[in-house]
Parts: C-alpha cells; structure tokens; sequence
C-alpha cells in the first residue's frame, strides 16, 4: 500500500464541472503539495498547505490534519486543466517529498 | 520572473556517452533537488544538495553524479548512459529557513533520450 493514495486514479468531465481529487496519506508529514503535470512536461506546483484551505483562482485545496486528508477541488472546469495531479507529502522526518500516485484528469469540451 | 530553468529541455545521448544536464535557479533557494522521472511513474529523487553538502539516496546508481558550483547551478552528470536513464530529469529548489522545509519549485524538466 502506498504511504500518499489518491483517488480516482482517473477522471473525465464536461467542460464546466466542478472536480473533486482526494489524496489521503498514512505517514507523518509537515505539509502536502498540490502538482500539476501537463503530458511530457515539466510539474507545477499548485499549492503547499498545512492546514486548512487554500485559493488560487479556479483552484482550491483543503487538508485535514486528524483524519489525514487532502482535496483538490477545480471550479468551472475547462479543458485546459486536463493535466495529471499528483499529491506529494512532505515527510516530517525527512523532509523529502512522497508522492501520490497521481490521478489524470480528462475535462472534454 | 525568479524560476527554475533547465537546459537543455530535450537531450538525445548514446549509449555511454557522458551527459550533463543543467539547472539554474533565481530563487536564491539553498536547497537544490534532482529527480528522474520514467513514464507513468512518480518523480524519484536522486540526490539533494543543502547548501553546499550534498546528500545522495541510497538506490541512487554511482553513475549519476552531481555538482554545484554556486547557490545558483547544479549540474546532474550521468558517466555512462544506458537506454534505462531515459527519463525526464526534473530540477526542484526550496528555502529551509529555520527548520523548516518550505515549498518546492519545480523547473520545466530535461528529457532524456539514450539512442
């Protein structure tokens, strides 16, 4: 079993919709990442939280400490988000990054 | 714009030819990362640099070497490629201030292709 999962591995929606990727992880971590990779490219990092939410745009992340969960949430989707998100926890011991195993998100228009 | 750059972007290589990929960084971070990442898999850290201490993983094969001359570059050097190294090379950089790890930035990455 991984240490970070995340689910669904896979997505496909409608231009428009409201998209939901959760990430939960059984390590001990100091914050959770938020990435982003287009195919063949490079990654992008969309957010790093420790607690609470986080607003970027269309983008919102929220991560709950106790019950070891996170969530990426997309408002008014649009093809251009199709990417592959990856959730990555930053290890409290080690300070490296462990990362999910990505979910591929598919927005048609 | 402060970022991350990687060059080349695309690197074709033969089999044992050396190679050495770069990354510069205008984000004064102190700590510099190295990934290989292979198709459909997550990003595999190979080795860090902490200022200048250099901190290399445990699986990391002898044939990838790395080198930071100044706060600004690291090159990731590969002695010997084999067609198993083609991969994207991701550049990563963060601030530790104060005990703490903060954010990691990525650079566009470097793809690899071992003929």
């Amino acid at each position: 079993k991984n240490e970070v999962e995340q689910s669904p591995q896979n997505l496909t929606a409608q231009e428009g919709e409201f998209i939901t990727i959760n990430c939960s992880y059984s390590v001990g971590i100091s914050a959770l990442h938020w990435l982003q990779q287009h195919p063949g490219g490079g990654i992008v990092s969309l957010f790093m939280l420790s607690s609470g939410k986080k607003k970027h745009g269309r983008l919102i992340a929220t991560i709950n400490i106790q019950e070891k969960h996170s969530s990426l949430h997309i408002t008014a989707s649009h093809p251009r988000d199709s990417a592959v998100y990856i959730c990555a926890g930053l290890g409290g011991a080690t300070n490296k990054l462990i990362f999910g195993t990505g979910t591929l998100l598919a927005v048609q228009p | 714009d402060a970022m991350v750059i990687q060059n080349p972007r695309y690197q074709v290589t033969q089999f044992g030819k050396p190679v050495t990929l770069s990354c510069s960084q205008t984000l004064n971070h102190n700590v510099m990362y190295w990934y290989q990442q292979k198709s459909s898999q997550a990003p595999k850290l190979l080795f860090h640099y902490y200022d200048k201490d250099f901190n290399n993983e445990a699986d990391t094969p002898d044939n990838f070497q790395s080198r930071r001359p100044n706060t600004s570059f690291c090159f990731l050097d590969i002695r010997s490629p084999g067609l198993g190294d083609a991969a994207m090379y991701l550049c990563a950089t963060s601030r530790h201030d104060r005990g703490r790890h903060n954010e990691q930035f990525f650079g566009p990455g470097t793809r690899l292709t071992v003929l």
